[in-house]
């Protein structure tokens, strides 16, 4: 079946402009997960949803990062007003509900470079 | 404060020789779990390995076997009979069970020469 995708691949944004990355987990995932990786180093957790509801948050760097994910499936993480720091590749990552054993694997997406001038 | 790292930042290997990759984690919580996973150059993050902290044996899939020091709060990767396809970064995590993220070491670059 198909896999975690996200869009788009990449993303050139001017200094202060607002931006959307879209993330399509596996069917039927109910675990959401967004990680922040700049370059040359590990992905860092951003949120995590279970379903519709946003669990964790605590890895926002600031109020300008918002995510959603407002039917359960489809997410979408907003950074408004984006800085030069905000460059890095965002990666989505999805799995099984967390009572199931395969819980354990996340199925990460291809990421979104986002490149801030 | 720093819960996974990876003293290797980058290494060489011979086609065919097994590899050790070093990962050590620090955690208060007595439940958690251990990954790791192989990021090639395309991006893609893939899931290698999972050991639970109670988990009796070492975790094993296929090429991949992860050598669990408990004690030393070590979770090493040993990838046997190396192929070129296995050079790419490679990243060890870690999740308390209390909590749902995955924290992230900063990888080791792994080569391996014909």
């Amino acid at each position: 079946g198909a896999g975690v995708s996200q869009s788009p691949r990449y993303k050139v944004a001017k200094r202060g402009q607002d931006v959307a990355l879209r993330c399509d987990p596996i069917s039927g995932h109910v675990s959401l997960f967004w990680y922040q990786q700049a370059l040359g180093q590990g992905p860092e957790f951003l949120t995590y949803f279970q379903n519709e509801a946003q669990l964790d948050k605590s890895g926002l760097p600031s109020d300008r990062f918002f995510a959603e994910r407002p039917e359960g499936s489809v997410s979408t993480l907003k950074i408004q007003r984006t800085q030069q720091e905000d460059s890095a590749v965002y990666l989505c990552a999805s799995s099984l509900d967390s009572t199931t054993p395969m819980y354990n694997e996340q199925f990460f997406g291809p990421g979104t470079r986002l490149t801030v001038l | 404060a720093q819960k996974i790292t990876q003293t290797q930042p980058g290494m060489f290997v011979q086609e065919k020789e097994a590899v050790t990759l070093d990962c050590t984690y620090d955690t208060s919580d007595p439940s958690y779990g251990l990954f790791w996973y192989k990021q090639p150059s395309s991006g893609e993050m893939i899931f290698l390995i999972y050991q639970g902290s109670y988990d009796q044996q070492n975790a094993t899939e296929g090429r991949y076997s992860l050598n669990f020091q408990k004690a030393r709060k070590s979770a090493n990767l040993v990838i046997s009979a190396s192929q070129l396809g296995d050079s790419a970064m490679y990243f060890c995590a870690m999740r308390e069970d209390r909590d749902d993220k995955i924290i992230f070491g900063k990888g080791t670059r792994l080569h391996i020469l014909p």
